[in-house]
Formats: structure tokens, sequence, C-alpha cells
């Protein structure tokens, strides 16, 4: 079965520094990879998605992701941080069944970006 | 915009009273999911629709069933609710099936029970 660690709980940074998000899975199949965004009483947004091809992924609010398969981590970054991304950052990762299978997203337990100015 | 709505946003209960949360979707999609999230932790999926079928995760309590009456419309019902109930309930969609799909997600429902 899968599972995900998000290495950090929290993490606080000054406003205009970068930012890692720390992130590894497990699997004994193929996976996808996903990054989504919660801001406070709201739901999940899709920052980006690992599925196959380059390893560095693009998302949106300039956040990008490298999917690591002999460490089995996909770790997210931005090199300058807002104020406006302090929110909690979700990773998830679903394992490819194959065909129409189903496959269950499993999330990480989050790390709260605090962004200070 | 094409999008996932849930209503209502904030619902206050009653210890043991029936409970009904709704979404409803206008992406078309085939696969309606319900998350339940408790403070500070990842969300954990109760169910899922895929079109009609239902299919429900092991770990769900008996006490948490769900409807689906039409493509666009899923429903949530806690038949009793108890004070460890209380949570943030996300319903997502997704195209279908297929693992690499993404999931969208609604704004969340944050259930109170007295």
């Amino acid at each position: 079965a899968q599972s995900v660690t998000q290495l950090d709980s929290q993490v606080p940074v000054f406003e205009e520094a970068p930012v890692e998000l720390r992130c590894n899975y497990s699997s004994s199949v193929s996976v996808y990879l996903f990054w989504y965004v919660q801001y406070p009483n709201q739901g999940l947004q899709l920052l980006l998605k690992y599925l196959s091809g380059s390893t560095l992924v693009k998302g949106i609010n300039g956040f990008e992701a490298e999917f690591n398969k002999s460490q089995t981590s996909f770790h997210l970054r931005k090199p300058s941080v807002h104020i406006s991304d302090t929110a909690e950052y979700f990773c998830a990762v679903r394992e490819d069944a194959g065909g129409t299978s189903y496959g269950k997203l499993t999330f990480g337990q989050g790390t709260i970006l605090t962004v200070h100015p | 915009d094409a999008m996932v709505i849930q209503n209502p946003r904030y619902q206050v209960t009653q210890f043991g009273k029936p409970v009904t949360l709704s979404c409803s979707q206008t992406l078309n999609h085939n696969v309606m999911y319900w998350y339940q999230q408790k403070s500070s932790q990842a969300p954990k999926l109760l169910f899922h629709y895929y079109d009609k079928d239902f299919n429900n995760e092991a770990d769900t309590p008996d006490n948490f069933q769900s409807r689906r009456p039409n493509t666009s419309f899923c429903f949530l019902d806690i038949r009793s609710p108890g004070l460890g109930d209380a949570a943030m309930y996300l319903c997502a969609t997704s195209r279908d099936q297929r693992a690499y799909n993404e999931q969208f997600f609604g704004p969340g429902t944050r259930l109170t029970v007295l």
C-alpha cells in the first residue's frame, strides 16, 4: 500500500526567501504525484502534478517540484515566497493500477507554510 | 466557470440529530468523492461514486451514508452525528477513475456538533 510522509509539519519563512517543502512516498508500483494547497476554511487546489516525462514540473503561483524516483521524493519549491503563500500544503500520491482501475489518492499530513513580513 | 459547489459552508447540528451535506458539480465528471478532514489532519476518503456505483472505504463508519441521484449532485448523510464527527467535509470530482486524473475539490462544509 502506498504512503506519503511530509517531513515538516510547519515551515516558517520570511517574505522573498526561498522555500522547500519536503515529501517522500512509498509504493511498490508506479505512482502519480500531486501537490495541493489549502487556504484557511477552503477546499484543496491543485498546485502541480507529476504524471510522466520531465522530472521537474512547474505549477501555479510560481511553484515547482522535482520527482526523484531513486529517493522516492517529490519536494515542492518556490524561489521567492509572498505573504499570500501562507497556507497548508499537502503532498498526495495515487498508484497506477492500470487501465481504468481505481487508485486511491493518499495524502500526507500536510505542511503549514507561514510567510512572515 | 465549471466548479464544485458545497452547501452549506457551515453546518451546526446537535448530537444525534441527522444531518445532510450537499455537493453539486458543473464539470460533468463521472466520479464524486467525499472526504473527512479533521483539524490539522489530512483529508480521509469516506467513499466515492463512479457514475452510479457506490464504493465505500473499509473503515468508514456505518453512520455515514451517501446518495447520488444524478450526475450533478451527491449527498453525505450522517445518521447520528457524534462529537467526533465534527470536521470539514470535502467533496471532490474527477473525470473518471484513472489515477492520473486530477481531483477537483469544493470549498468544504465545516460541521459543528453540539
